[in-house]
């Protein structure tokens, strides 16, 4: 299994541009999750989705779209990018089982620079 | 909401020796789930070791042990006998037993390992 991946793993926009980060798991997870982790801070939260075709915020959405029409796949959509969207961006997944504590998987990263 | 405090920003050790990395949360709710995860240079997110709140039970996995306190909301990360590998930044995250299993991540302690 290659777990989480994620695409690109490095870009640079310009003011104003769009870009989608994409992210896939291969482990048949039914919750997925993005999260962004500025500088010096902890991850936050800003999609998640508790299967296909089911979607909703998190703690910072402003600025970002989800969509989630296959399992496998989660990608984060920034329109009108800006310089507060300069992060690295997780994707993450995990399953549900009845006692719960199961494990987020994260994906490698995504460092977004907007210029 | 919850939230999630890690009030030592930066932590060094000796090689060999033992360090602790503390973490408070607050919350109201009875039933959660506690973690601490690793982030090398790397970036990738590891998973270090993870408590339940209806365990009395600290978990340890090898040289990884914690001692969580549920009146107190504390939840630290004992390291013992430090390797250079160790060398990250550690983040402690709460998760509610209920809902979408978001996680709640604090700011992180970056650990230096002094040869």
């Amino acid at each position: 299994n290659a777990g989480v991946t994620q695409t690109p793993k490095f870009r640079i926009l310009k003011i104003g541009q769009s870009m989608t980060l994409q992210c896939t798991q291969d482990m048949n997870h039914n919750y997925m999750y993005w999260y962004r982790q500025d500088p010096g801070m902890g991850l936050k939260l800003i999609y998640y989705s508790v299967g296909a075709g089911i979607t909703d915020k998190g703690e910072v959405p402003n600025g970002y779209n989800v969509s989630r029409s296959t399992t496998e796949d989660f990608p984060l959509r920034l329109e009108l990018a800006a310089p507060s969207q300069t992060s690295v961006y997780f994707c993450a997944s995990s399953y549900t089982i009845p006692t719960g504590g199961n494990e987020q998987f994260f994906g490698p990263g995504t460092r977004l620079t907007v210029l | 909401a919850q939230t999630v405090t890690q009030s030592q920003p930066e932590m060094s050790v000796q090689e060999a020796e033992t360090v602790t990395l503390s973490c408070t949360y607050d919350t109201s709710e009875s039933d959660y789930y506690l973690f601490w995860y690793k982030q090398p240079p790397s970036r990738q997110m590891i998973l270090v070791i993870r408590q339940e709140a209806y365990k009395q039970q600290n978990a340890t996995e090898n040289r990884f042990s914690v001692n969580f306190q549920k009146a107190a909301k504390s939840f630290s990360l004992k390291i013992s006998d430090s390797q250079l590998g160790d060398a990250a930044m550690y983040f402690c995250a709460y998760r509610s037993a209920r809902g979408a299993q978001k996680l709640v991540f604090g700011q992180g302690t970056r650990l230096t390992i002094n040869p």
